[in-house]
């Protein structure tokens, strides 16, 4: 069964400094990782994409990276800002049918 | 560019009511488009995903059906709300082949 599971489910964090989201994946065959950014209220918005051969990718102060044999990937959060308080997604997408596998979401909070 | 509308953006409606969610695509042509419901505390959930005008693919059995009248319109619809269908609804759209999902603004719906 292809599965997306994120940790931690949530977590608190002062504004300036830096926090890393985890996503491990069962989904096979694997064709590509996204890391998404929710604002509450509001639809997931694209941060990073990578395939099989890529093993990193920055999008400003997000860096995500992928290990796809270990089947996991992080989101490095650099020099929090209070609007980077939202729920990030890690979304799976399986090779030849265009099915996506979605987590459940990392809550960050940012306070000042 | 394109963008991607979604109408009402909250609602309240009773048990056993109808309903009628939109979601129109700007600026592209033969979109795939996608219904997902986001339950508080859960993943995404596709509910149903259209390839073409009146071509409807539905993934979880329920009481919610879809329509796509025109190329760029999407309906979710029920004749019968229960209330285990309150949730956050989002429509999202590919290019035709093309995997990047772009997600609409989504619609809050709450069954009393």
């Amino acid at each position: 069964k292809n599965q997306v599971e994120q940790s931690p489910q949530s977590l608190i964090i002062l504004e300036g400094k830096n926090c890393t989201l985890q996503c491990n994946y069962t989904v096979s065959p694997f064709s590509n990782l996204r890391w998404y950014k929710q604002d509450t209220g509001r639809g997931p918005v694209s941060l990073t994409i990578m395939t099989f051969s890529e093993n990193t990718k920055s999008n400003g102060r997000y860096t995500a990276t992928l290990d796809a044999d270990t089947k996991q990937s992080s989101l490095h959060i650099t020099a929090s800002q209070l609007s980077d308080s939202a729920s990030y997604i890690c979304v799976v997408s399986v090779y030849g049918n265009n099915r996506l596998a979605f987590g459940k979401g990392n809550q960050v909070v940012v306070i000042p | 560019s394109q963008t991607i509308h979604q109408w009402p953006a909250t609602l309240v409606q009773p048990v056993g009511s109808p309903l009628s969610l939109e979601c129109t695509v700007e600026g592209t042509s033969n979109p795939n488009l996608y219904w997902y419901r986001q339950a508080a505390g859960r993943g995404l959930q596709l509910l149903f995903y259209s390839v073409g005008i009146g071509q409807i693919s539905s993934e979880v059995p329920q009481n919610l059906s879809a329509s796509r009248p025109q190329d760029r319109q999407f309906i979710l619809s029920s004749k019968k709300l229960l209330l285990s269908d309150s949730g956050f609804y989002l429509c999202a759209w590919t290019h035709p082949g093309g995997e990047e999902q772009y997600f609409g603004p989504g619609t809050r719906l709450t069954v009393t």
